[in-house]
């Protein structure tokens, strides 16, 4: 297992477009978390999931966002309508319930949005 | 709502220069509180978690420790590869998120 891959590493985009990115947990887990950074930041909760349902989400997360984990495995972040505050690093992470507390997340290397 | 803070900023140590960084908090209840190391373009990376005040933990040159309000990361002997930023980020014994910290960015420098 290679970790929590996410894809694409870059994506530059007008403003009002929409993008989507992907995540890869790490196979066997079943809690999947997106989180953003900006610049000079710590990461911001956005949303997470369990297996497939979407069990939080932030007041972050406007209309604007979706997310989804159809099958429990890889999950999407839809941004629609871009605007230039949405760029940021958005970070996906995964664990297993049990072992959150003792280890924390796996993060994977985020994707670099840039809105212009 | 829960607030996690770090001092400093940014650090510059010279190599072999020991130094902490801080990590203050305020929640409800602590499950946990956790430090993890990020480089430039990369996802954050675990380094410790810490459940109780007294606790301590170890990894080469680095020893986090903890108190009822905050959390400590001594660094001894830093070597340039140390340079990264530095997150704190706490869990509540309610919910399943974390609170991070804005981090502190540490240089080592040769």
């Amino acid at each position: 297992d290679t970790g929590v891959s996410q894809d694409p590493r870059h994506k530059i985009t007008k403003r009002g477009q929409n993008v989507t990115f992907r995540c890869d947990p790490i196979s066997e887990h079943n809690r999947l978390y997106w989180y953003r950074q900006t610049l000079g930041q710590g990461p911001e909760f956005l949303t997470y999931f369990q297996n497939e349902a979407q069990l939080e989400k932030s007041r972050l997360l406007s209309d604007r966002f979706s997310a989804e984990r159809p099958k429990g495995s890889f999950s999407t972040l839809e941004i629609q309508r871009t605007e230039q505050g949405d760029s940021a690093m958005y970070l996906c992470a995964s664990s297993l319930p049990e072992m959150t507390v003792l280890y924390g997340y796996t993060f994977g290397s985020g994707t670099r949005l840039t809105v212009v | 709502e829960d607030q996690v803070t770090q001092s400093p900023e940014a650090l510059r140590l010279q190599e072999g220069e020991s130094s902490s960084l801080n990590c203050s908090y305020t929640v409800s209840g602590l499950r946990g509180l956790f430090w993890y190391r990020q480089d430039p373009g990369k996802g954050p990376e675990f380094l410790f978690t810490l459940y109780s005040a007294g606790e301590e933990k170890e990894k080469e040159r680095l020893k986090a420790t903890l108190t009822k309000k905050e959390s400590f990361l001594h660094i001894t002997a830093p070597k340039p590869e140390d340079s990264a930023t530095y997150l704190c980020a706490v869990r509540e014994n309610t919910g399943n998120q974390f609170y991070f910290g804005t981090g502190t960015s540490l240089t080592v420098i040769p």
